[in-house]
């Protein structure tokens, strides 16, 4: 079983509106969480760090579930900069951090 | 502030060759690793330090050297390139300490023929 999976998509939205990905993770040990966006071709860049208590910033909501060990992310309101690739990451043991593959976006005009 | 540096941009390599890449951070993090991003396959680690002196092996270690000398340096050898390892690597940093985030280097292409 994977460490880390995440819905492929390829989503795509017409702009303004609200879009929310899921990303499941199989070690119950696991303590830190993130989402992180890529454009094509580069580097991955942190988006957010999502909290226990899930967290906001601007357009974009992140939440944790322990029970159901998955976390997702919420982006309102759309734009069209919004399209990319989303990463989610979970620490794993000791110092290893996973990824999964990625969910892709297009906002559409 | 630079963040963390990745030479060379892209490379081609033949079979058999051996090359190293290159990756500096000027953030002073102790946590340096390696990832290599394929399509379909998400990044996945190959090698992490902890520490100057310290590294260790990730989830596709086979076919790649490390060493870390400085806080500063976390090269990356390949020791004979292979098809297989045609890929792109990132090379990234963080703080130690909880849900401290990973910091990118901006990559590097290798093609091997």
């Amino acid at each position: 079983r994977k460490e880390v999976e995440q819905d492929p998509g390829p989503f795509n939205v017409p702009e303004g509106a609200t879009v929310a990905f899921n990303c499941t993770y199989s070690n119950s040990a696991s303590q830190s969480f993130f989402w992180y966006r890529q454009d094509c071709r580069k580097e991955p860049k942190l988006l957010m760090s999502v909290y226990s208590s899930g967290n906001e910033d601007g357009r974009f909501t992140a939440q944790l579930n322990r029970a159901s060990q998955y976390i997702s992310l919420l982006i309102r309101d759309s734009k069209l900069s919004d399209s990319a690739t989303y990463l989610c990451v979970v620490s794993g043991t000791g110092n290893q951090f996973y990824f999964g593959t990625g969910t892709s976006l297009t906002v559409i005009p | 502030n630079a963040g963390v540096t990745q030479t060379p941009k892209f490379q081609v390599l033949k079979t058999g060759q051996s090359m190293t890449l290159q990756c500096a951070q000027d953030m002073n993090h102790e946590y340096m690793s390696w990832y290599r991003q394929d399509p379909g396959m998400g990044l996945r680690l190959i090698h992490y330090s902890v520490g100057a002196g310290i590294t260790d092996q990730g989830e596709v270690p086979n076919g790649y050297n490390v060493s870390r000398s400085t806080t500063e340096d976390f090269p990356l050898r390949l020791l004979s390139a292979a098809p297989s390892q045609t890929s792109v690597y990132f090379c990234a940093s963080r703080q130690t300490g909880f849900n401290s985030p990973l910091h990118f280097g901006n990559g590097t292409r290798l093609t091997v023929t």
